[in-house]
């Protein structure tokens, strides 16, 4: 099965800073690969899909890039509703999640 | 609006088997994939397979394989999720999830399943 890495585990930083989240798979997924959000108690949240495309609703600050194995979920300027856990997932070939990055206030 | 809305919670003994439903409502239920993700207390999210609601195919993750069956039932728009062999490591929220392409927009509540002796 394919594996998705992501970094940092853990990343610190204040609002309005800028936030750099990546997710790297063990082999090509092509640009099948989507970005959620996940606060506790609440399931996850569609981000971005097929590696750089908002979903419905989601602010413009959120962006993704990348394809193949190396993509980045960036985000502008922090709000604090931003601070929480995002887990990047393949859609190539089956559905892995990578094991997260949690965003926390600094 | 798209809704999923799953079963109750469950409470499990070891190597018993659950069954989780997912009923759909505000799209044509044969038009999206059905997920079925897990997450352990504290832990990372977990892709367990897909059903093609229009034919019912199915794909799992080989972590499950042989212990999990997804199905549907398109005249009541309900997907199924049964798992068995449970032991305590299976404890965790179970979600079914939909959407159109190759991304999950539209998640169920979740449902909690417990196993303890």
């Amino acid at each position: 099965e394919i594996v998705l890495t992501q970094s940092p585990a853990t990343l610190s930083l204040s609002p309005g800073e800028r936030a750099t989240l990546s997710c790297r798979a063990s082999q090509s997924v092509s640009s099948y690969l989507a970005w959620y959000q996940q606060k506790p108690g609440q399931a996850p949240r569609l981000l971005i899909y097929d590696a750089s495309n908002r979903a419905t609703g989601i602010p413009a600050r959120f962006s993704g890039s990348g394809s193949g194995t190396d993509f980045t979920l960036t985000i502008s300027s922090l709000e604090p509703e931003d601070f929480a856990v995002y887990y990047c997932q393949q859609r190539s070939n089956g559905g892995t999640f990578g094991q997260g990055t949690k965003l926390e206030i600094k | 609006q798209v809704q999923l809305v799953q079963s109750g919670a469950e409470v499990k003994k070891p190597g018993a088997s659950v069954k989780v439903s997912c009923k759909a409502s505000g799209y044509t239920f044969t038009s999206y994939a059905m997920h079925w993700v897990r997450q352990a207390p504290g832990q990372r999210l977990e892709w367990m397979g897909w059903i093609n609601s229009g034919d019912g195919s199915t794909k799992y993750s080989q972590k499950f394989q042989g212990r999990v069956i997804i199905t549907r039932d398109t005249s009541a728009n309900t997907a199924y999720m049964e798992l068995s062999s449970l032991t305590s490591e299976d404890t965790a929220v179970y979600y079914c999830a939909t959407g159109s392409g190759r991304s999950c927009a539209y998640w169920g509540q979740g449902t909690l399943v417990t196993v303890s002796s």
